[in-house]
């Protein structure tokens, strides 16, 4: 089955700088990769995702890239603010009947003023 | 729209005793849907998944077992609980042919 790592576990930047958090998986049948903000306490939410026809995709401030033939894809966040604080899931799965989305392991990233 | 209702938020039970969460999902029909368990500080761990009533599959032996009386109801089931199944766990569905998941609200279940 498929297998996601992540990295870091925890990223703390300044408010302003940017946060990327990466992410490399292991089945080549993959072709959906979505990413998840999880606020404490609450339930992950869908922030961006990347299909595998598709190298870069952008929304206001945070970006995904892929990398199909390393197998692996990034979350940027520029100019960083304290809302942003949060853990981070990357998942990977197949389209197709089940679409089981296999999960990394988490970012926390915590936004100092 | 489609809305996902999960229920109950938190939940303190004894080592032995029974369980049943429960999901529903409205505005939709046939959907997919999944039960995962996010131990503390850990990632989400998919427990069952099902494709259409009656269909249930399990991704992890264990101590829990799920079913699909209707469309859009999932239950997740314990008849012994154990300590190790403390967690947080978070029902979610997917629209047939569509990618990305909603997650109910989730429940904090302790095991004391």
């Amino acid at each position: 089955g498929e297998n996601v790592e992540q990295h870091p576990s925890t990223l703390s930047v300044q408010e302003g700088d940017s946060a990327v958090i990466k992410c490399t998986y292991s089945d080549s049948a993959s072709n959906y990769f979505p990413w998840y903000k999880q606020e404490l306490g609450k339930r992950p939410q869908l922030i961006i995702d990347i299909r595998s026809n598709v190298g870069e995709k952008k929304d206001q401030r945070i970006a995904v890239t892929l990398n199909k033939t390393a197998k692996h894809f990034s979350l940027h966040i520029t100019e960083t603010q304290p809302e942003d604080s949060a853990v981070y899931f990357c998942a990977a799965s197949f389209t197709g009947t089940a679409s089981k989305l296999t999960f990394g392991t988490g970012t926390r990233l915590q936004v100092t003023l | 729209s489609q809305t996902i209702h999960q229920w109950p938020a938190t939940l303190v039970q004894p080592v032995g005793s029974p369980l049943s969460l429960e999901c529903t999902v409205e505005g939709t029909s046939n959907p997919n849907l999944y039960w995962y368990r996010q131990a503390a500080g850990r990632g989400l761990q998919l427990l069952f998944y099902s494709v259409g009533i009656g269909q249930i599959s399990s991704e992890v032996p264990q101590n829990l077992s799920a079913s699909r009386p209707q469309d859009r109801q999932f239950i997740l089931s314990s008849k012994k609980l154990l300590l190790s199944d403390s967690g947080f766990y978070l029902c979610a569905w997917r629209k047939q042919g569509a990618e990305g998941y909603t997650f109910g609200s989730g429940t904090r279940l302790t095991v004391v």
